[in-house]
């Protein structure tokens, strides 16, 4: 069972420059969704789409891009990196309990970025 | 607005039990959850406890929650290294559109 994949796992950019990281999920969840994860900090949510065509913005969306043309896949886009934005980025999905509050969150492995 | 606060670091001996604590703002929270993030890896769903419950167990796991005081905890018994992992706290809260707000996690450290 794959459940939730990001990709890549590693990634260093220099300030400005721009990329995508991606990720899918096997298990038809209609609620997708982005964290950033900090040292000393909570998950922090950038965006998350409740089906395809439908994202919306969490709590920290600035600089950050989100589309959903299919249900597997959500990649999120960084426009123009920044190194505020050196975080550790973590996919999640669930089968829409979220939303109701009864939800598990299944959670990809992260993806480590670094910004110089 | 609302808050999740966890100690950052627990340290426990083998085969102690360990008590990780929580507490939270928001009086409209529905679910509570713990998850567990091992080393390198994402996080994962431990256990979690409806608002109105007071107690829920799941073998060395047990979760209590004192709604009045909006403290959550969460005990293992019998401590192993393979429970070596961060524990996060989270609720679902019903006026910020039931998305989970997180606490920091707590790292828990196991002492042979």
């Amino acid at each position: 069972n794959a459940g939730v994949t990001q990709t890549p796992k590693f990634q260093v950019l220099k300030t400005g420059q721009s990329m995508t990281l991606q990720c899918a999920q096997d298990m038809n969840h209609e609620y997708m969704s982005w964290y950033r994860q900090d040292p000393g900090m909570g998950l922090r949510l950038i965006h998350y789409s409740v089906g395809a065509g439908i994202t919306d913005q969490g709590e920290v969306p600035n600089g950050y891009n989100v589309s959903r043309s299919t249900t597997e896949d959500f990649p999120l886009r960084l426009l123009s990196a920044a190194p505020s934005q050196t975080s550790v980025y973590f996919c999640a999905s669930s089968s829409g309990g979220v939303i109701s509050g009864t939800g598990e969150l299944f959670f990809g492995e992260g993806s480590r970025l670094t910004v110089l | 607005g609302e808050d999740v606060e966890q100690s950052l670091f627990l340290s426990v001996r083998e085969g102690d039990s360990s008590v990780i604590n929580c507490t939270y703002t928001d009086s409209s929270s529905t679910y509570l959850y713990w998850y567990k993030q091992e080393p390198g890896a994402g996080l994962q769903l431990l256990t979690y406890i409806f608002s109105n419950m007071d107690m829920k167990q799941d073998q060395r796991l047990t979760v209590l929650l004192n709604k009045k005081d909006k403290h959550l905890s969460l005990r293992i018994a019998d401590t192993q290294t393979g429970d070596s992992a961060i524990y996060f706290c989270a609720e679902s809260v019903r006026d910020s559109n039931y998305q989970l707000i997180w606490g920091a996690g707590t790292k828990l450290i196991i002492k042979p």
